[in-house]
């Protein structure tokens, strides 16, 4: 298995544009995360998905963040419009969770660094 | 919401020596703990990890202890060598939600 992959890995853009971050997770696995890591604030989880369901997206900063899932093999977080301040790395993480099980191990992807000049 | 505290921010030790990360936790119904290893510009990686049925768990050098009745849990790893240099992160989370909270990390310097 490939492992969680995500593209691009880097992105440079200016503010005010369309940044949209994508993930595949591995395959099976049927929680997928996406987390934003700053030097300031550390790694932040803004939304998770359980079967490509939105479960908790109350990390999510702004109503410029969105995220989808439209299937199991698939997931984009958009920023729209982009400011400085969004300039981090974006990570995805999957994992196998049953429900009302005890949670597992989350692979992370190798991140995307995006830079907004 | 739960809280995860992590403790030091930063440690440094010689090669050989041992190091020692803590971490408390908030929500008493926690009860998967697993800590990551992050590298200098890599992504974190999953070391070890402990449920709330078992208070201690070795692999190796690392060990982790937890405590549930203080709600805290231990990394702790020993004969360090240079390439333990990284971030550690604890985590924590519970049955019936996903939502893994992490603490703020711990750069450990092995010093050779």
């Amino acid at each position: 298995d490939a492992g969680v992959i995500q593209s691009p890995r880097h992105e440079v853009t200016e503010m005010g544009q369309e940044v949209t971050l994508r993930c595949k997770p591995i395959s099976g696995h049927n929680s997928l995360f996406w987390y934003r890591q700053t030097m300031m604030r550390g790694l932040e989880l803004l939304i998770y998905f359980n079967n490509n369901v939105p479960i908790d997206d109350s990390g999510m900063p702004e109503d410029r963040f969105s995220a989808k899932m439209p299937n199991a093999s698939f997931s984009t977080l958009k920023i729209q419009p982009s400011e400085p301040r969004d300039s981090a790395v974006y990570f995805c993480a999957s994992s196998s969770n049953l429900a009302g099980g005890t949670n597992n191990e989350q692979f992370f992807g190798p991140g995307t660094r995006l830079t907004v000049l | 919401g739960e809280n995860v505290e992590q403790h030091p921010s930063t440690l440094s030790v010689q090669e050989g020596d041992s190091a020692v990360i803590k971490c408390t936790y908030s929500d008493s119904a926690s009860n998967y703990f697993p800590w990551y290893k992050q590298e200098l510009g890599k992504r974190p990686q999953l070391i070890i990890d402990i449920r709330s049925n078992v208070g201690e768990k070795k692999d190796q050098r690392i060990a982790v202890t937890l405590n549930k009745t203080a709600k805290h849990f231990s990394l702790h790893i020993t004969e360090t060598q240079p390439e333990d240099s990284a971030v550690y992160f604890c985590a924590a989370s519970k049955t019936g939600g996903f939502k893994t909270i992490f603490g703020a990390g711990t750069r450990l310097f092995v010093k050779a």
